[in-house]
């Protein structure tokens, strides 16, 4: 099925241990996005991309890195997990092409928890 | 810094029962999304509305813009237990080639069968 495909779904890291999600879509989009989800303070964009080679930050940057070496993959890098990074992470594409509005299409996310 | 605020933030009712979202800012927006997300789901767009004072049916949901486009409110008329999930509305700005979003935090709907 056509859509945004995110891994691991559920992951267990120790904190300082580093690791990256995985995130896919296979509808040509040029924008891909990395949001986190914590109870109460709804969706957070960390980071994210309008194109293969170009990203830039979201609202909550600091902790996380992210490439964008091709249309189809845009992964999210923790570098050195810290519990406050304990949340549930979505990955989301949209067409920018024309002037409508941003409409996002989401994968399933992704459950961190950081001991 | 655009804010979107929802409410209320938790609300469980009866099936059959009618039932109204809020979303509310002091900002401007050139549209307004609405969102349902079910556990350990991702969040599926709804609708989207871009003109001031526009009223969109999808079933039993009513969604409508302000005139202002400032809000918008989502309205479930005989809700069901399948209605059940979490709510959330997203502004789309007037500026910014990448159209980011400012998303709500959301209401967690709870229909009892």
């Amino acid at each position: 099925n056509a859509g945004v495909t995110q891994t691991p779904k559920f992951q267990v890291l120790k904190t300082g241990q580093s690791m990256t999600l995985q995130c896919a879509q296979d509808m040509n989009h040029e924008y891909m996005s990395w949001y986190r989800q914590d109870p109460g303070m709804g969706l957070r964009l960390i980071h994210y991309s309008v194109g293969a080679g170009i990203t830039d930050q979201g609202e909550v940057p600091n902790g996380y890195n992210v490439s964008r070496s091709t249309t189809e993959d845009f992964p999210l890098r923790l570098l050195s997990a810290a519990p406050s990074q304990t949340s549930v992470y979505f990955c989301a594409s949209s067409d920018l092409r024309g002037l409508g509005a941003n409409v996002l299409t989401f994968g399933a996310g992704s459950r961190l928890t950081v001991l | 810094t655009q804010l979107l605020e929802q409410s209320p933030q938790f609300l469980s009712i009866q099936e059959g029962e009618n039932l109204t979202v809020y979303c509310n800012s002091s900002s401007v927006f050139s549209s307004l999304q609405w969102y349902r997300q079910e556990p350990g789901e991702g969040p599926v767009l709804l609708v989207t509305v871009v003109t001031g004072g526009e009223v969109k049916k999808l079933k039993r949901l009513t969604f409508q813009f302000g005139d202002a486009r400032k809000d918008s409110s989502l309205h479930i008329t005989a809700a069901q237990p399948g209605d059940t999930g979490l709510y959330l509305c997203a502004g789309g700005p007037f500026v910014g080639s990448a159209r980011q979003l400012t998303f709500g935090s959301g209401t967690q709907l709870t229909v009892l069968p």
